[in-house]
Order: C-alpha cells, then sequence, then structure tokens
C-alpha cells in the first residue's frame, strides 16, 4: 500500500491564485511528521513546510499554509498569491517510526506550473 | 553558502565503470542520508549516517553500492560495475538529530548520473 498518495500529476494555476496540492497518507503510528518540499528543475529539494500529528493548529510559513485533516489522513499544501516562480515539483513526506529508528517516505510528487 | 554541496553535479558513464559522488552536509548537522530519485518519482532512501555510523542501508543498497564517512564529515557514495538502471539522481540530505518525528532533512542539488 502507498504510504504517500499524491493523486495530482500536474497542476496549472494563474499567477497571484492560490493553489491546493493534495496529499493523503497512511500510518497507524499515532506520532508522525509531514513535510512538504519543492524541487525546481534545478534538482535540489527545497524545505518548505512541517506539521507534527499532535500540531493542534495547522502549520504557516509566509505564502505555504498546510491543511492538516488529521481524520482524513489529509496534508494538502496551499499556496497564496502563486508567482511565476513556484513552477516545480512538490513533494510531501512523512516521517514515521519503523524497525530501528525512523523513517521519512516521499510521495511521487505533483508538478506545479504557474501562467503568467 | 553553508547548504548542502554535492559534487559532481553531473556524471556520464559507459556500463561497467565505477563511481563515486560527495556529500558535503551542513557542518552543525550530525546525520547524513543518501537517496535515490528516478523519473517521475519522489527520493527512496538509500542509506544514512550518524557521525560515521551507518545505521541503515536499504535493500535498494545493492552490494555495488557502498557509502562511507569517515570522519563524521563529508559523505561519500561509491557505485561499482555500473548497470544502465543506475541511471538516477543522487541526493544527499543532512539533518540535527532531534531523535523523532520532526527532524527536518535539508537536501543538497543532487547528482544526476547517466549510464551509458
Amino acid at each position: 500500500a502507498q504510504k504517500i498518495t499524491q493523486t495530482q500529476p500536474g497542476m496549472f494555476v494563474q499567477e497571484k491564485e492560490a493553489v491546493t496540492l493534495d496529499c493523503t497518507y497512511d500510518t497507524s503510528d499515532p506520532s508522525y511528521g509531514l513535510f512538504w518540499y519543492k524541487q525546481p528543475s534545478s534538482g535540489e529539494m527545497i524545505f518548505l513546510i512541517y506539521q507534527g500529528s499532535y500540531d493542534q493548529q495547522n502549520a504557516t510559513e509566509g505564502r505555504y499554509s498546510l491543511n492538516f485533516q488529521k481524520a482524513r489522513k489529509s496534508a494538502n499544501l496551499v499556496i497564496s498569491a502563486s508567482q511565476l516562480g513556484d513552477s516545480a515539483m512538490y513533494f510531501c513526506a512523512m516521517r514515521e517510526r519503523n524497525t530501528g529508528g525512523f523513517k521519512t517516505i516521499f510521495g511521487a510528487g505533483t508538478r506545479l506550473f504557474v501562467k503568467a | 553558502d553553508t547548504g548542502v554541496s554535492q559534487n559532481p553535479r553531473h556524471k556520464i558513464t559507459k556500463r561497467g565503470q565505477n563511481v563515486t559522488f560527495r556529500c558535503d552536509p551542513i557542518s552543525e548537522h550530525n546525520r547524513l542520508y543518501w537517496y535515490r530519485q528516478t523519473l517521475g518519482q519522489g527520493p527512496e532512501f538509500l542509506t544514512y549516517f550518524q557521525n560515521e555510523a551507518q545505521l541503515e542501508k536499504s535493500r535498494l543498497l545493492s552490494d555495488r553500492f557502498s557509502a562511507e564517512r569517515p570522519k563524521g564529515s563529508f559523505s561519500t557514495l561509491e557505485i561499482q560495475r555500473t548497470e544502465q538502471g543506475d541511471s538516477a539522481m543522487y541526493l544527499c540530505a543532512s539533518s540535527l538529530n532531534s531523535g523523532g518525528v520532526s527532524e527536518t532533512q535539508y537536501f543538497g542539488p543532487g547528482t544526476r548520473l547517466l549510464v551509458l
């Protein structure tokens, strides 16, 4: 079974509009962390935002916010006021306990295109 | 710049040759991770170090792959007798061991390997 599912292979958004990138996850552990990374065409994975499973409030970092719905096991990334430089691949990841420690697992990603 | 650096950025080699990649983590980070990323996928875990100790290796890491972190600073990943299936982006990440799910990994720009 997929641990992290990103159902949107590609998304288009108009510049200055908001966009939501979907992420659902699967775990039976009550303690886990959720991350979003941006990967421009240059290849570097850039950390955007973190949400802990016990955090009461949704995480926000500038124009990025995480819509965390624990019961639905979803952790969607919302980007407000999209900019042309937001065009990139976006990866959702989950960190959970496994045998021997902790492991971070990544989804397959969503490619975002921002139109001028 | 004090981020994670990787060298070389690109490597083209012939099948059967050996290749070695280097990763320099963020200086105060004690954990270092190697991932492999193929086209259209998220990063897949290969191995990680805490200081100089290699604590976990993925089943993806065949015996042709070896990684070292001799002094707990930079790390090398060597692939012997390369195969065309080894063609991928190899990403390095570093982190401060937080001992839990909130540990955030910071990635380098990756080494893109093409095996002909």
